[in-house]
């Protein structure tokens, strides 16, 4: 079977560094996405790994270890809009997402 | 190039009714995917389209679901016989093989909700 574990709610402040976590467990593994997602809104894409490592983008950083079947994406310098859910999919030997329930960020003031 | 499309955005229908959406891809993308997503929940994969060939069915995909892609284009998802249980943002994504990994894009979805 398929089973993406990340943290249902996290809390931070503007300005400050959060890192949400996705631990994976699927058959067939061809890459890792993560996603925002703003209420009422499509997923948008953020970051794609499908080699061990960290991959960096702006103020978003995602890292993958596939022998421990684990993933974070790190978000720097938190801004107000960042407040939103934050998905995190395999794509699997099926060429499909497996998706995780979602984190929700609040970011505070 | 205007992204994944959906119609309807919102849709209200009472139960047992019939109801049928529409997805228009990016052009190029010649992969489609329907996926259905509850308030809090990531989205589930439902089923997935090369071409005009529908590749995967999931097993959330019931006898009242159908989903069509005629030549390979536009694509229709139907479901007969609402109930309650319906209830949700239906999201379509469109991809394409080689892409350069960014990944799969979106459509706005189409909340449905049964009466």
């Amino acid at each position: 079977g398929q089973n993406i574990d990340q943290p249902t709610e996290m809390t931070a402040t503007e300005g400050a560094i959060v890192q949400i976590n996705c631990t994976y467990q699927t058959s067939g593994f061809n890459g890792l996405f993560w996603y925002q997602q703003h209420a009422g809104e499509a997923p948008t894409f953020l970051s794609y790994n499908v080699l061990d490592g960290l991959e960096e983008k702006g103020r978003f950083s995602s890292f993958l270890s596939r022998s421990k079947g684990y993933s974070y994406l790190l978000l720097k310098e938190l801004q107000m809009k960042d407040s939103a859910s934050y998905l995190c999919a395999v794509e699997t030997g099926r060429r499909a997402l497996t998706f995780g329930s979602g984190t929700r960020l609040q970011v505070q003031p | 190039d205007t992204g994944v499309s959906q119609d309807p955005r919102h849709k209200i229908t009472k139960r047992g009714q019939n109801v049928t959406f529409r997805c228009d891809p990016i052009s190029e993308h010649n992969r489609l995917y329907w996926y259905r997503q509850t308030l809090g929940q990531g989205p589930e994969f439902l089923t997935y389209f090369q071409n005009e060939a529908q590749l995967e069915k999931s097993r959330l995909l019931s006898d009242r679901f159908s989903a069509e892609r005629p030549k390979g284009s536009f694509s229709t998802l139907e479901i007969q016989r609402t109930e309650q249980g319906d209830s949700a943002m239906y999201l379509c994504a469109s991809s394409r093989p080689g892409r350069n990994n960014y990944g799969y894009t979106f459509g706005s979805g189409t909340r449905l909700t049964v009466v």
